[in-house]
């Protein structure tokens, strides 16, 4: 168990659609990363947030945004959903840059 | 664009051999080169590396880092069917806008 948790773990929804995906990090970590992981393109990195402000930006889709609170949690919003964004969603936090990220369980997520 | 190269793409071994893996990168600013290993759920961290030619080992398991050549190796001996996994890449680049770039991973397959 890493420390890093993520609800829901599962999430079935239509094109279309909006969903919300939630992280919390580790007691004490400061940043987030979200990742995307498909068959076909493995392990994206999408952003990144360290103490509520976004920090870096990977190959994150305009449809997608994301968020950290000041409880540190974050949350990524994916909209206007599509077949091709089914994939599961990771969540990583660390203590800063050069520190180790743990990665949550993930969720998956399944456009219908 | 940041480049991360793993191979081979699979392996499969019996149980009590040593296997390499290999990682190739081309990034701009680099500041760490990460291993992880993913099987049926999120990555859990192996190694990270900084520095060229430190070897970092655990158990079994061992990494060195080649800077000028770009390039690290993952080293596993005696290997055991609890092995089987996604071995995974990764490089920290960036400054101020530090990210990950993965690569494809390598599946190894430890038969008994």
């Amino acid at each position: 168990d890493s420390g890093v948790t993520q609800t829901p773990k599962h999430l079935i929804t239509a094109t279309g659609q909006r969903v919300t995906l939630r992280c919390s990090p580790r007691s004490g970590d400061l940043s987030v990363y979200w990742y995307q992981q498909s068959l076909d393109q493995g392990l994206q990195f999408l952003i990144q947030y360290y103490n509520g402000e976004e920090r870096a930006k990977g190959n994150i889709l305009e449809r997608f945004s994301a968020q950290q609170f000041p409880d540190l949690h974050s949350e990524l919003n994916l909209s206007s959903l599509e077949l091709g964004d089914s994939a599961l969603y990771f969540c990583a936090s660390s203590a800063s840059d050069l520190n180790t990220q743990y990665f949550g369980p993930g969720t998956r997520l399944t456009v219908l | 664009e940041d480049k991360v190269v793993q191979s081979p793409l699979s392996l499969v071994v019996h149980e009590g051999d040593t296997v390499t893996l290999n990682c190739s990168y081309e990034v701009t600013n680099f500041r760490s080169l990460l291993w992880y290993k993913q099987e049926k759920k999120a990555p859990t961290f192996l190694f990270m590396l900084t520095s060229s030619g430190i070897e970092k080992k655990s158990g079994r398991l061992s990494s060195i880092l080649d800077k000028k050549e770009l390039f690290s190796i993952l080293n596993i001996t005696a290997t055991q069917t609890g092995d089987s996994a996604i071995y995974l890449c990764a490089v920290g680049s960036g400054g101020s806008n530090y990210k990950l770039t993965f690569g494809k991973g390598t599946l190894l397959t430890v038969n008994p």
